[in-house]
């Protein structure tokens, strides 16, 4: 079972910053938290993930609460492109599969 | 570089029938998972494999089977089809980033039994 919450859909005008949260309170802690989209028609995208310290990469910002019961994936500049189901997972550090829960439905509006 | 490729993209096959789907995954990658989705819900986890290895089993009966080929790619079968087979299946394989490790996914199988 999936061990994450998050909202069942968000809205976003295009070319504003977008936060979608994700709690996660019995987060252990060897769990690393990924984030994936889905596009429609598509296979999930790795998005970005982390364990403790916020992280950056190109597509995204994860910041990480210090309690690690929660986390949030920022969009700085969300774009019509970013409209899809984003998932948020806990995983151990090993090779382990991925338990996917139903995501947040993001849209964005022109 | 090729990402993970799947074959073949669409499939329809009659109830009672036996299906093969392929993936190829990223060049280097060693370990391939398989997982389902149904319609409006999150992927489903199969079947994963390292190294040729069983290394993991989600809660799907025995009419679901898998193999890794010496090269990596790898196979899933699925036998005596029901209807709520229908789904999207998709295939992974993983990499380590550093911090962990991520999961490169393929467009998917979409199987409709009918």
């Amino acid at each position: 079972d999936a061990k994450t919450t998050q909202p069942n859909s968000m809205e976003s005008n295009e070319e504003e910053p977008v936060h979608l949260p994700c709690n996660h309170s019995t987060i252990s802690g060897t769990d690393y938290i990924h984030w994936y989209r889905q596009l429609p028609s598509q296979g999930p995208e790795y998005v970005i993930h982390g364990l403790t310290s916020n992280v950056n990469n190109r597509m995204a910002s994860l910041a990480i609460a210090e309690d690690r019961k929660s986390s949030t994936l920022i969009l700085h500049r969300a774009t019509l492109r970013d409209a899809a189901v984003y998932y948020c997972i806990l995983s151990e550090k090993g090779n382990t599969p991925l338990v996917f829960g139903k995501g947040t439905r993001l849209s964005v509006i022109a | 570089d090729a990402g993970v490729t799947q074959s073949p993209t669409h499939l329809i096959k009659t109830r009672g029938q036996h299906v093969t789907l392929r993936c190829s995954p990223i060049s280097g990658h060693k370990s391939v998972s398989w997982y389902q989705q149904v319609l409006g819900q999150g992927p489903q986890f199969i079947f994963q494999y390292y190294e040729k290895e069983e290394r993991g089993r989600g809660n799907f009966p025995d009419r679901f089977s898998a193999r890794q080929f010496p090269n990596y790619s790898s196979e899933l079968n699925v036998n005596a089809l029901l209807l709520g087979d229908s789904a999207l299946y998709l295939c992974a394989s993983s990499f380590w980033s550093g911090i962990g490790y991520g999961y490169t996914f393929g467009s998917g199988t979409r199987l409709t039994v009918v």
